[in-house]
């Protein structure tokens, strides 16, 4: 199985300052995926984190809230901007294997106060 | 845009019994991924069905996958409370959208002695 990293495993920030999350997959993965689960809730697709271009976005998300980066095949960060109390939620990476399945991350539990 | 279904949301069974998860989607897929989620945890996979008919089965969970009636279900068989968790079924949007998800609403699964 993949193995996918992120760090931090959870943060509690004020609202208007910013979070990056780190996420480190292994060199198998091809494909690598934000998601956000708000409480209680369901996986819904921030973006998929291209390399070295810029991520592609869901509907409902755009780039100057989420900023994704992705320097290389097995390492993306994801920022969440001017964090309000809406944007607490857990934050997962994903990583797709071709022809296996799809990876996730421990995820991060971020909390905005 | 490609909507999925599960039901039941809710699912309170007594051990030893048989119980099944249903997932339909609105559009066509050829993949189809279940996972497992315990309170405070990532996904963890349980199944990806990559074709119409695909069954697989592992211990007392079984799925199967019907593109044609864009159903999936996750069976049960004679539940044990190590299978309390909430279960998601996530289609595959394919075509350009390469690896894609789209997650059910899930269903928490209860199991009671």
């Amino acid at each position: 199985s993949a193995v996918i990293s992120q760090k931090p495993s959870r943060d509690i920030c004020q609202r208007g300052t910013s979070l990056t999350i780190q996420c480190q997959v292994d060199s198998q993965v091809t494909m690598m995926f934000w998601y956000r689960q708000q409480p209680g809730q369901s996986l819904t697709l921030i973006a998929t984190a291209n390399q070295g271009s810029e991520a592609t976005y869901e509907s409902g998300f755009v780039i100057d809230k989420f900023p994704i980066s992705r320097p290389n095949l097995t390492f993306s960060t994801l920022t969440v901007s001017n964090l309000s109390p809406e944007d607490s939620s857990i934050y997962l990476c994903s990583g797709d294997r071709v022809g296996q399945t799809q990876y996730f991350g421990p995820g991060t539990r971020l909390l905005v106060l | 845009e490609l909507k999925v279904e599960q039901n039941p949301l809710f699912l309170s069974m007594q051990e030893g019994k048989n119980y099944t998860i249903y997932c339909n989607y609105s559009t066509t897929s050829d993949r189809l991924y279940w996972y497992r989620q315990d309170p405070g945890k990532s996904l963890e996979s349980l199944f990806v069905l990559l074709s119409n008919g695909a069954v697989k089965q592992e211990g007392r969970l079984m799925a199967s996958l019907d593109t044609k009636a864009r159903l999936s279900t996750l069976h049960i068989t004679a539940a044990v409370h190590d299978l309390s968790a909430t279960y998601f079924c996530a289609p595959y949007a394919g075509g350009t959208s390469y690896g894609k998800l789209t997650f059910g609403q899930g269903t928490i699964l209860t199991v009671h002695p």
